[in-house]
């Protein structure tokens, strides 16, 4: 079964320090990674994917991740966190099979960043 | 700019009465859309996937009499949640797979929060 963890239900980090989220994947075949974040009262907003190719991806808002097969995770980090950042994060993996595009949702960690 | 648009983003309705969500596609077609329902500080839960001049594909245990989906047109899908509880209360999100070069990403839309009274 293909599946996302998300470990921390929340990350706490002091503005300007490095911020990690963590995800780790459950998949058959090559995986098809994707990071979203999500606002209050809003829909998510994409910030990143990886597909194929180098396994650093850079994002939106100044966000990268790194895919590692090894340990199947794709981690999200920031070197420098704001607290505009503070918001509910998604790791999510494109579903093989069945419709195509079908996203399969971690829990969410919600990242707060104190001033 | 949003690309993908819901409306309306908060409805409150009576219960047993119905209501119809949309979700358009902006700038773009998309053959398919999905429709996902989100519980407070809880993640997303797929309920259907919306196909364009077919049958939404429902996932298991969602009540495909109790949410119809209908998706007329290849900019269009709408969710009708009928005869409403208050247990229908949440925070539905639709979503649609972006085309071409970027065909891998699903854009979402602002969501509808609903509440039954």
């Amino acid at each position: 079964a293909q599946s996302v963890a998300q470990p921390e239900d929340q990350v706490n980090v002091a503005e300007g320090n490095p911020l990690t989220v963590k995800c780790t994947y459950s998949v058959s075949g090559n995986p098809y990674l994707f990071w979203y974040v999500q606002y209050p009262n809003r829909g998510l907003q994409f910030l990143l994917k990886y597909i194929t190719g180098d396994n650093l991806v850079k994002g939106s808002y100044g966000f990268e991740a790194e895919f590692n097969k090894s340990q199947t995770s794709f981690h999200l980090k920031k070197p420098s966190a704001l607290v505009s950042d503070s918001a509910l994060y998604f790791c999510a993996v494109r579903f093989h099979g069945g419709a195509t595009n079908k996203l399969i949702f971690g829990t969410g960690t919600l990242l707060a960043v104190q001033p | 700019g949003a690309v993908v648009s819901q409306h309306p983003s908060w409805v409150i309705c009576k219960s047993g009465t119905s209501v119809k969500i949309e979700c358009r596609s902006l700038d773009f077609q998309a053959t398919t859309m999905f429709w996902y329902r989100q519980f407070p500080k809880q993640s997303l839960m797929l309920m259907a996937t919306s196909n364009e001049g077919s049958k939404a594909t429902y996932e298991q245990g969602v009540e495909k009499d109790k949410f119809l989906i209908n998706h007329a047109s290849l900019t269009l899908s709408t969710l009708t949640v009928t005869s409403a509880h208050p247990e229908d209360s949440s925070f539905y999100i639709c979503s649609a797979p972006f085309p071409l070069l970027a065909k891998n990403i699903q854009y979402f839309g602002a969501g509808t929060r609903l509440s039954v009274l």
